[in-house]
């Protein structure tokens, strides 16, 4: 039964399209973030949500939007892919805003062409 | 400049081998984090420390908060410690985001 779970694990897919990557948690945790992963795999922050509410908001292209409709859900909506955002995107949980330590998802590969 | 540094980027080394990862950051923190990527991607979180040390079976993370450093160490090596260790730091209160290193491959030939 996987804590966290993001979907899908792969994604291909061409320049200009409109795609969502999705994640759920079922650990009753507040907060859930995603994280993006680039070609030399190194992770940054672009978002996270605390009880449905948006408290981190990295310097994200506004393409990117995230969308919480409960606290065990955050997705991710990217519009109008572009080549530089084939990456690996992290969805994560923490319960009170990563005092007690996170859960990472497995990762979407997302691969532009 | 990162604010979180870490050293080796890369390290090989013999089974059985003790090994030290290095992690260094210029930031006010609240607490530090020691996660591993397998190769196939998943991350896992090894440990949380906000002062001292703690250990794990084979692992054993350590922390000066003085000198904004910290230390992974991995006892008796084995091919399957092989993966990418990931020094992140949360930031203080008003700054809670994680903010990660660069990693260090480890890479254990048996």
């Amino acid at each position: 039964d996987t804590a966290v779970s993001q979907t899908p694990k792969y994604l291909v897919t061409q320049m200009g399209n409109d795609k969502s990557i999705k994640c759920e948690q079922n650990l009753g945790h507040d907060t859930m973030y995603w994280y993006k992963q680039d070609s030399k795999k190194f992770l940054k922050i672009m978002f996270s949500y605390n009880n449905k509410e948006l408290i981190i908001n990295e310097t994200v292209p506004n393409r990117f939007s995230p969308k919480s409709p409960d606290k065990a859900h955050l997705n991710l909506h990217i519009n109008s892919l572009e080549l530089g955002d084939s990456a690996v995107y992290f969805c994560a949980s923490s319960p009170r805003g990563g005092y007690y330590g996170y859960t990472f998802g497995s990762g979407t590969r997302l691969t532009v062409v | 400049k990162n604010e979180v540094e870490q050293s080796p980027q890369n390290l090989t080394a013999q089974e059985g081998e003790f090994i030290t990862i290095n992690c260094s950051y210029s930031v006010g923190i609240s607490a530090l984090h020691w996660l591993q990527q397998h190769p196939g991607g998943g991350i896992v979180s090894l440990f949380m420390l906000s002062s001292g040390k703690k250990k794990h079976g084979r692992l054993i993370a350590t922390i000066n908060i003085q000198e904004k450093h910290s230390s992974l160490h991995i006892t008796a090596s084995h091919p399957r410690d092989s993966a990418v260790y990931i020094c992140a730091v949360r930031g203080d209160f008003g700054n809670e985001k994680l903010t990660f290193g660069t990693g260090t491959r480890l890479t254990i030939i048996p």
